[in-house]
């Protein structure tokens, strides 16, 4: 079974803190992603990484950062963290084969106040 | 543009057939999804069409694709309490080579009365 994990369900963190989101995968994809989940926005892409070491900004990077130093985790940073970073934080995986199905961990509730 | 749209919420009775829709824009995409997000999880891939395809059937669920009108919708039949959720139409568009990313619609809330 595909696994996608993130470390924390719930997290509140204080205006400014640097903030660090973990997500593993246990199935040897080459692509990760991390997306934001807001009430009547739906997902919006943060950044992707095809590669170890490799990112690509998506539609809304600003704010954020990533880091992929082995195949298996990726990290979403939040360098100094503001309000308007509350939000649904959903991590997906995706092999490098044909079909472009991803696989999507529980999500991490951050709430920055 | 690249949107992909969906009415943003369905209210259905227990045992009635429920119908998403979703309009997407990429005539090349080459899959189009739908996934399914429980409260407070992550997304859990429900199933997937190939572009080819008029039609997919699994168990309770049919996916049919109008590629001239780009038009998706997935039909649940006797829609169960457990159904109740929110229903991500996604397509998977080309960035570079052999890599896809997805773009999802705002998602449809299905909210299944007893």
């Amino acid at each position: 079974d595909v696994k996608v994990t993130q470390s924390s369900r719930y997290l509140v963190k204080r205006t400014g803190e640097k903030v660090f989101l973990e997500c593993v995968q246990d199935m040897d994809h080459e692509n990760m992603f991390w997306y934001r989940q807001d009430p009547g926005l739906g997902l919006r892409l943060i950044y992707f990484s095809y590669d170890v070491k490799m990112k690509e900004k998506g539609d809304i990077p600003e704010g954020y950062s990533v880091s992929r130093e082995k195949k298996e985790r990726f990290s979403l940073i939040l360098e100094s963290a503001s309000t308007n970073q509350t939000s649904m934080y959903l991590c997906a995986s995706r092999p490098g084969t044909s079909t472009d199905t991803q696989y999507f961990g529980p999500g991490t509730r951050l709430t920055v106040l | 543009g690249e949107d992909v749209e969906q009415s943003l919420f369905l209210s259905v009775r227990e045992g009635d057939s429920s119908v998403i829709n979703c309009t997407y824009t990429d005539s090349s995409s080459t899959y189009l999804y739908w996934y399914k997000q429980e409260p407070g999880a992550g997304l859990q891939l429900l199933t997937y069409i190939f572009s080819n395809m008029d039609m997919k059937q699994d168990q309770r669920l049919t996916v049919l694709l109008n590629k001239k009108d780009k038009h998706l919708s997935l039909r649940i039949a006797d829609t169960q309490t457990g159904d109740s959720a929110i229903y991500f139409c996604a397509e998977s568009k080309r960035w570079g080579g052999s890599q896809g990313n997805l773009i999802f619609g705002k998602g449809t809330k299905l909210s299944v009365k007893p």
